[in-house]
């Protein structure tokens, strides 16, 4: 089955700094690739997404990048924002069990005012 | 967007009883729904998929017997955690995906998730 892994797993950054989680997975059926962010005792949230037939997606201040070849993905928060701490997860998705997905372990973000 | 509701949102009960926590697609039909566990500070543990009107699927490791799945509509699934013990304390949260015009899978959405306390 597929193995997700991410890093790292606490990160702290000053407000208006940059923050980047990578993610690496195992299994090359794998084709959807979303991230969540969770804030405490909440449900997770998407904030973007990306499908294996493209290389980067930009959504504002989040912009996730995905190298198929060496199964690794990463988010990219800029400019980060107080708001921005939570708990964000990878996943992966593979094409031949679309519904399911396989979770990283999770980074906690911290942003410093 | 599409919406998940989850029930209960937090529940205590006593060693011994079973819980049963209720997942709905409020507006799409949802043939296929996500089961996870999630322990403090960690990631979620996809427990099983379930099927509307078929069995459930479990990942390894999780027992049928003690969490048990029925997934008998397509805007309904539910988990019993049954004889419940302190062990099975959890933040249990269930999800499902839609389709778009397109016929791709969407987002997962997640259900609220519901805090277990077996005391």
């Amino acid at each position: 089955g597929e193995n997700v892994e991410q890093h790292p797993s606490t990160l702290s950054v000053q407000e208006g700094d940059s923050a980047v989680i990578k993610c690496t997975y195992s299994d090359s059926a794998s084709n959807y690739f979303p991230w969540y962010k969770q804030e405490l005792g909440k449900r997770p949230q998407l904030i973007i997404d990306i499908r294996s037939n493209v290389g980067e997606k930009k959504d504002q201040r989040i912009a996730v990048t995905l190298n198929k070849t060496a199964k690794h993905f990463s988010l990219h928060i800029t400019e980060t924002q107080p708001e921005d701490s939570a708990v964000y997860f990878c996943a992966a998705s593979p094409y031949h069990n679309f519904n399911k997905f396989y979770f990283g372990s999770g980074t906690k973000l911290n942003v410093k005012p | 967007g599409a919406v998940v509701s989850q029930h209960p949102s937090w529940v205590i009960c006593k060693s011994g009883t079973s819980v049963k926590i209720e997942c709905r697609s409020l507006d799409f039909q949802a043939t296929t729904m996500f089961w996870y566990r999630q322990f403090p500070k960690q990631s979620l543990m996809l427990m099983a998929t379930s099927n509307e009107g078929s069995k459930a699927t479990y990942e390894q490791g999780v027992e049928k017997d003690k969490f048990l799945i029925n997934h008998a509509s397509l805007t309904l699934s539910t988990l019993t955690v049954t004889s419940a013990h302190p062990e099975d304390s959890s933040f249990y949260i269930c999800s499902a995906r839609a389709w778009d015009r397109a016929g791709l899978n969407t987002e997962a959405f997640f259900g609220q998730g519901t805090r277990l306390t077996v005391v």
